[in-house]
């Protein structure tokens, strides 16, 4: 059962526009939710995070909206960046340390 | 400060010997998890630790694999009687309480 899913597998993007990469999820009971970006041969990254009582949480160039009914959230990159190329992981927590990560999105920057 | 450390970065095992994975956490981080990645998956908790404690192993699976974090030196991940279904990427995290986990790089175990 995937608590926490990330449908697109993939996605491709010009640089200088805007990258959306959606999470949707099933538990009500999670409340945090985080981003994590990976490159090839490193461990995921820390990149932003979101609290359940917020709906937006921004950090430069990155944007988390949570949408609490929808169970969807996502996260926005604006101007997106050859260097952004990665594969983006969605994770989520019922307020402990066990995250939950969808099974990830892989952005490509296109020069 | 250097970042959490794992070691090997692969490793490459026949079927039914043993693999044994290490993580170094960040200075002055005492708890410890791991996670696995399957090929085209999702990263999936497996064991919490703290110094000498298993705090929770819910999702490690019921035989063959075991963990440590001794008083002294890394944390282990010990894979017994290797079969080619745990061939994965093995992340280690590190937090200094339960929040923030920081992840190592990983190892890279193939079953041959």
């Amino acid at each position: 059962d995937q608590q926490v899913k990330q449908n697109s597998p993939s996605l491709s993007v010009q640089e200088g526009r805007i990258s959306i990469l959606n999470c949707d999820y099933t538990n009500s009971m999670f409340d945090y939710f985080l981003w994590y970006k990976k490159y090839p041969a490193e461990g995921p990254t820390f990149l932003i995070s979101i609290s359940s009582i917020k709906d937006k949480n921004e950090d430069g160039r990155f944007t988390v909206f949570l949408n609490k009914s929808a169970k969807h959230l996502s996260l926005h990159i604006v101007p997106s960046q050859p260097g952004d190329s990665a594969v983006y992981f969605c994770a989520a927590t019922s307020g402990t340390y066990k995250y939950i990560f969808g099974t990830g999105t892989r952005l490509k920057v296109l020069a | 400060n250097a970042g959490v450390m794992q070691n090997p970065r692969h490793l490459v095992r026949r079927r039914g010997q043993e693999a044994r994975l290490r993580c170094s956490p960040m200075k002055g981080h005492s708890h410890v998890y791991w996670y696995r990645q399957l090929p085209e998956e999702g990263l999936k908790f497996m064991v919490y630790l703290q110094k000498e404690n298993i705090i929770d192993e819910s999702g490690m699976p019921k035989e063959r694999f075991s963990a440590e974090f001794p008083k002294e030196g890394p944390s282990i991940l010990r894979i017994q009687q290797v079969v080619r279904g745990d061939s994965a990427a093995y992340f280690c995290a590190s937090s200094p309480n339960e929040a923030e986990q920081f992840f190592g790089p990983g190892t890279r175990l193939t079953v041959l």
